[in-house]
């Protein structure tokens, strides 16, 4: 069974950093592509990042680049979201997906929510 | 990067059908045919439904399926039931390896 458990939200001030985790188990890890996509209260879905199997392919939502780095550890079965700078509309349930090819998220977490407010 | 356009809100009667559109542009939704939809009940994290404009992943019923034409793609709902209730959302893939989200549009069972 494919799992995805995310961690390392909470409450963080304005312009400080913040680093989320995700857990997977169930797949091989290091063949698919993952992605983090985020809900603010009441909101949508917003893509925010999205790194290939081998970290050779990387791409970020323009709201967010220069400001949110992704990465993983193939070696951990992890998924990584270095988020620095971070404003108040950065507020969301973040949620850590699994990509069938790339952008066809076939499997979720159930988010880590991060709260930007002083 | 500007998200897809999906109507608010659709609604529809038990067992009639209901099809939600998702437009975009040529860079997106008409450029590719990897145009995705979810599903997501309340509380819940979303639930992918269509993959690369059509295809049904494993365990999604038949009554969901996907088409494209130009810069606008559709999701369809035959024989709507009253679990279908939720809020949908398209997706595509865009250049430089990124996805682009619709905005979301909420279905309700009349």
């Amino acid at each position: 069974e494919v799992q995805l458990v995310e961690s390392g939200g909470g409450l963080v001030q304005p312009g400080r950093s913040l680093r989320l985790s995700c857990a997977a188990s169930g797949f091989t890890f290091d063949d698919y592509a993952m992605h983090w996509v985020r809900q603010a209260p009441g909101k949508g879905l917003e893509w925010v990042s999205g790194i290939s199997w081998n970290s050779g392919s990387i791409g970020y939502a323009d709201s967010v680049k220069g400001r949110f780095t992704i990465s993983r550890d193939n070696a951990k079965n992890s998924l990584y979201l270095q988020m620095n700078s971070l404003r108040a509309e950065d507020t969301a349930l973040y949620y850590c997906a699994k990509a069938y090819l790339w952008g066809d998220l076939e499997y979720w977490g159930q988010g880590t929510l991060v709260t930007v407010s002083s | 990067q500007s998200a897809l356009t999906q109507p608010a809100s659709v609604s529809g009667s038990p067992g009639q059908s209901i099809t939600i559109s998702c437009t975009g542009t040529s860079s997106d939704v008409g450029g590719y045919n990897y145009v995705s939809w979810y599903q997501q009940h309340p509380g819940k994290a979303p639930k992918l439904m269509i993959y690369d404009v059509s295809n049904r992943p494993s365990g999604v019923s038949n009554r969901f399926s996907g088409s494209k034409s130009g810069n606008t793609a559709s999701l369809t709902i035959s024989g709507l039931q009253a679990e279908d209730e939720a809020d949908y959302y398209c997706s595509s893939y865009t250049s430089s390896v990124r996805v682009v989200f619709g905005g979301g549009t909420k279905l309700t069972v009349l």
